[in-house]
């Protein structure tokens, strides 16, 4: 069975510091991968996403980037933090050849300091 | 361009009774695809019901439904029988070009449920 792997689940940065925040799944090939941001008490924000290895489409202009090393491993980062920049963020995977919906990791909660 | 819109920010509702979770979606595209998603305090996003736009039936999932409704937009969510354990926040969500490999899924606001015992 497929697996998507989040971490760290918390973390506490001083502004200014670089960020790079893990992904990866499991069982599957050649996975549609997403990275989303929640404000607190709000919806969630498609920031990236990536079709294949080394593509990644940005939907929102940031201080933040995100790479596709391999093709089950997502990163995002950033090099450096602004307190903007807090809030949840989500990884997710679908199916690349289906229009069915997503299954999500189990979240980062970021604070910027 | 899509759009989704919940216009609920909160509800309150009592336990064993029905609920209805209201959401409309805006689209030029023919093919579609439309999603509930729950997100309890911890933070996970749990998938809850799907309904493409060709289908012509309702989606139900256990005590899930949702009614969908195409000449009106709109795809709202029906919990029946309520339980405390529903209290989450619930994202209504939609995803254009289902077959293009970069189609993507947008999320609207959010909906607060909270279940009284």
């Amino acid at each position: 069975s497929q697996t998507i792997h989040q971490w760290p689940a918390t973390l506490v940065q001083p502004v200014g510091s670089p960020l790079s925040l893990e992904c990866t799944v499991e069982g599957t090939s050649n996975p549609n991968l997403y990275w989303y941001r929640q404000a607190a008490g709000r919806g969630l924000q498609l920031l990236f996403y990536s079709v294949g290895i080394g593509q990644i489409s940005s939907e929102v202009p940031q201080n933040l980037s995100a790479s596709r090393p391999q093709d089950r491993q997502f990163i995002l980062s950033s090099k450096k933090l602004l307190l903007s920049d807090s809030g949840f963020y989500l990884c997710a995977w679908s199916q690349r050849t289906s229009g069915g919906g997503y299954t999500f990791g189990s979240g980062t909660r970021l604070t910027v300091v | 361009a899509q759009k989704i819109t919940q216009t609920q920010p909160g509800m309150f509702v009592q336990e064993k009774e029905a609920v209805t979770l209201d959401c409309t979606y805006d689209t030029s595209d023919q093919s579609y695809g439309l999603f509930w998603y729950k997100q309890p305090s911890s933070g996970e996003m749990i998938f809850l019901i799907y309904q493409g736009s060709y289908d012509e039936q309702n989606a139900t999932e256990g005590r899930y439904s949702l009614n969908f409704q195409k000449a009106r937009k709109s795809a709202n969510l029906v919990i029946s029988a309520s339980q405390l354990g529903d209290s989450a926040m619930y994202f209504c969500a939609m995803r254009e070009g289902v077959r293009s490999s970069a189609s993507k899924i947008i999320f609207g606001s959010g909906t607060r449920l909270s279940i009284r015992p």
